[in-house]
Parts: C-alpha cells; structure tokens; sequence
C-alpha cells in the first residue's frame, strides 16, 4: 500500500505569511492527489484535488504542486480563518486512499 | 443542494456492532460512490472503504476486512456501514463522503456532519 507523510506536523506562523506544507508518497501517485483543511469538531473541507486544481469557492491563496511523490499546499497570505489541521490524500484506485497524518497550522 | 446526513451518536460495549446510516439528497444517489472516513480523539483521518451506489461493489481497507460491511439502499438513498466486533480503538467520528465528481473516485467534495461512536464497557 502507499504511504503518506507530512511535514512538518506542526507550523506555527503569522497572519499575512506565505505557508508552504509537503506531502510525501512512498511511491509514484502521478497527480493523483488531493488536499483538506479541517477545523476542530467540522468535517474536512476539499480544497484541492489533482494535485493543483483548485476546488469551486476555494480562495485563491491557496494552490497546490507537485506530481510523482512529492507535493506542496502552499498559502500565499495566511488568513485568521486559515488556522486549521491539513491533510493530503492519495486517490490512486489500485491502493486505499490513504490520508497523510495531517499539519496542523497554528498562531505564532 | 447536496447534503450527506448522518445517523446521531452510539455508545457500545466492546464486543458489540454498530450501524451507521448516511442519507444523502440533492443529487442523483447512484451516480456517486460512497466513502467511509473515520478519526479517532486527537487523531488523523483513515479511509475505510467505499461502495458504489450503482452496483453495490466494495473495497474495504484490508485491516478492516472481515469486520466491516458497507451497503445501500438506494429506494431511500442511504448509505450504511457496519463495524461488528467493537474495540475500545474503535472508538471514532465515523464520516460519510460523496466523491466530487463522477470519474474522480477518492476525491471527496461533500461529506456528513459525523457520527461520534464511542465503545466503552
């Protein structure tokens, strides 16, 4: 099966700074990879799929890269409403949909 | 609009099964897959397995095999999922998650409120 690593699990920055969270598989997902903000006792929210694509009503601060193994959920200007825990996820169907065990973005 | 509501809170013994529904409105039922995603107190996000609403094919995450049983009812549009043999590290918010479009199975635009499942002798 693949696996999904993060780092680094913890970030702690400031409103106005440019985020940048890696995502890591242990094979090759080509872009088969997406991203999810959740915030305490709410479901994750899509924010990101195919590695880059934007989901509908994503603000555009947030965008993603990356293709094979690694990849990158960059936010350009943090913003109040974006102190949350991330994830990735592989959706390659010949392996379970693993999630990565999260970063959690918090106040500096 | 789409919604995925889910079924209220359980408590069970270790031992014990749980079901778990999923009734999803806004769109057509079977023209979408359906996910179980659980997260465990202070923990990440694990993928359960999927159903699909059309044919009623699963896949399941292999160490949860032999435990779990997703189903459907598509006369009511729901979704079901079973967990038996209940463990303490059971112990979850058990979410339902629609995939966002047709062809992009695993990717997971819209998802219930969760289900808090909690085994406790």
């Amino acid at each position: 099966d693949i696996q999904m690593t993060q780092s680094p699990s913890t970030l702690s920055a400031s409103v106005g700074d440019r985020v940048t969270i890696t995502c890591r598989a242990s094979q090759s997902i080509s872009g088969w990879l997406a991203w999810y903000q959740q915030k305490p006792g709410k479901a994750p929210k899509l924010l990101i799929y195919m590695a880059s694509s934007l989901e509908t009503g994503v603000p555009s601060r947030f965008s993603g890269s990356g293709s094979g193994t690694e990849f990158t959920l960059t936010i350009s200007s943090l913003q109040p409403d974006d102190f949350a825990t991330y994830y990735c996820q592989h959706y390659n169907s010949n392996s379970p949909f693993t999630f990565g065990p999260g970063t959690k973005v918090d106040i500096k | 609009q789409v919604q995925l509501v889910q079924s209220g809170p359980e408590v069970k013994k270790p031992g014990a099964s749980v079901k778990v529904s999923c009734k999803a409105s806004g769109y057509t039922f079977t023209s979408y897959d359906i996910s179980w995603v659980r997260q465990a107190p202070g923990q990440g996000l694990e993928w359960m397995g999927w159903i699909s609403t059309y044919s009623g094919n699963t896949k399941y995450e292999q160490k949860l095999q032999g435990r779990v049983t997703m189903t459907t009812d598509t006369a009511t549009s729901t979704a079901f999922m079973e967990l038996r043999s209940l463990r303490s590290d059971d112990t979850a918010v058990y979410y339902c998650a629609r995939d966002l479009k047709v062809g992009l199975r695993g990717v997971f635009g819209y998802w219930g409120q969760g289900t808090l499942v909690t085994v406790s002798s």
